[in-house]
């Protein structure tokens, strides 16, 4: 079946690193995601990985993706407060269905 | 672009009233998605569209829920009659192609009914 777990809170310092992380329990997935929305507004893509790969890094984001575990993950560098947010995993099949996490709520404190 | 435009932005209803969401994807999206967002349920995906044609709609709690899409740009979600359960954020979304592509969201439509 298609779920996506993700723990509800996490707060970090800022300039430290935060680490969210997501579970899946279908392994038939193709792409996962990570979206960001920020309060009283949609959701925004971050970025993506496809299936077949471990990892992708596109500046301060970096997505590790371990396919045995069915664990995804979000790295944010240096995380400043303008990342406050909640944060989605979501996971899509050879369907068309985007399958969202419950949401992780990032809190940067100064 | 102007992006998925959702319609009204916040809406106070009372019980037992019809409740009418609206959408407009982004022009030459050919998929179309509603979702609801609650503290409870996280983000679900109630129905999307495919060319105006619902593919799946299994996510739809009840018969008082509804959508159309009569046409590529506008399609509506439907609540009649509307119970306090039902407060929640309304999302529209859409994007191009299906599956690999990005999905854009609209603002959402801020539902409480009382």
């Amino acid at each position: 079946g298609e779920d996506v777990e993700q723990s509800l809170f996490l707060s970090v310092r800022e300039g430290d690193s935060s680490v969210i992380n997501c579970t899946y329990t279908d392994s038939s997935s193709t792409y996962l995601y990570w979206y960001k929305q920020e309060p009283g507004a949609g959701l925004q893509l971050l970025t993506y990985i496809f299936s077949n790969m471990d990892m992708k890094q596109d500046q301060r984001l970096t997505v590790l993706l371990n396919k045995k575990d069915k664990h995804l993950s979000l790295r944010i560098a240096d995380t400043q407060t303008g990342d406050s947010a909640i944060y989605f995993c979501a996971e899509s099949f050879n369907t068309d269905k985007l399958i969202f996490g419950t949401g992780t709520r990032l809190q940067v404190f100064p | 672009d102007a992006g998925v435009i959702q319609s009204p932005r916040h809406e106070v209803t009372e019980m037992g009233q019809e409740v009418t969401l609206r959408c407009k994807p982004i022009s030459g999206h050919d998929y179309l998605f509603w979702y609801r967002q609650t503290m409870m349920r996280g983000l679900e995906l109630l129905i999307y569209f495919n060319n105006n044609v619902p593919i799946d709609d299994s996510g739809m709690p009840e018969d008082r829920f509804s959508a159309k899409m009569p046409n590529a740009s506008f399609s509506t979600l439907k609540i009649q009659p509307s119970e306090p359960r039902d407060s929640a954020v309304y999302f529209c979304a859409s994007n191009p192609l299906g599956v690999g592509n990005t999905i854009y969201f609209g603002e959402g439509s801020w539902l409480t009914v009382v």
